[in-house]
């Protein structure tokens, strides 16, 4: 069966850049999302198709998928970003979430 | 304002079985694909199925085949996930959620419904 990897953790300081990467096999060659999770809360979309923000997604969000690995981007992260992350995409309509990423705010 | 209320969660002992519901309103339902996700406790998200707008369409992940049915009354606004021989693995918050876009994502979610399943 098809599998996304993520990283457990991430850590990043407020204002910089946050890089979450998401691998599987030729992952390029399929759309990947990306959901934010906080505490307590539903997972929302950040970007779809690759590298597209739903509205009201700040732009700070981007999100790009080449080859193997599909990558998350937060540039100036803010305290409010500290969630949890989940790539995902489709393998013949089979939906497959990665192993999810914590993402923690210093 | 689309909303998506589940419902039908509870303790159930194992092989035992449930019947999960969830109102959809704020949004022509039977436009869209429409699943339900999981989330076993402190663990990550799981596609569990997915039903197209007229329901001739139905995937299932492979551990719940044979034991899970989706199904939908579109008259009804209703999304329907008949759980049967229950597992202590399958306990976990039940989303219902909208798939949206050509790409298919969720874009609307439930709050979740939460079955646990243990004698």
């Amino acid at each position: 069966s098809y599998e996304l990897t993520q990283a457990p953790s991430v850590s990043v300081s407020p204002g910089q850049t946050a890089s979450i990467t998401c691998s599987g096999d030729k992952l390029g060659d399929k759309y990947a999302c990306w959901y934010q999770q906080k505490p307590g809360q539903s997972p929302v979309v950040v970007i779809y198709e690759d590298s597209k923000r739903p509205s009201g997604i700040p732009e700070r969000f981007s999100g790009s998928n080449s080859g193997n690995t599909a990558t998350l981007t937060i540039s100036g992260t803010q305290a409010m970003d500290e969630a949890d992350y989940y790539c995902q995409a489709w393998d013949s309509s089979t939906g497959v979430f990665g192993t999810g990423t914590k993402v923690t705010v210093l | 304002e689309v909303q998506l209320v589940e419902s039908g969660g509870g303790l159930v002992q194992p092989g035992g079985s449930l019947r999960l519901s969830c109102a959809a309103s704020g949004f022509t339902f039977n436009f869209y694909w429409m699943s339900w996700v999981r989330q076993a406790p402190g663990k990550g998200l799981e596609w569990v199925a997915s039903i197209k707008q007229d329901g001739s369409e139905k995937y299932y992940v492979d551990s719940v085949k044979g034991r899970f049915t989706i199904s939908r009354d579109n008259a009804k606004n209703s999304l329907y996930l008949q759980m049967n021989s229950l597992r202590a693995e399958d306990t976990a918050l039940y989303y219902c959620a909208r798939l949206e876009g050509s790409s298919w994502y969720w874009g609307k979610w439930g709050q979740g419904t939460l079955v646990t399943v243990s004698s």
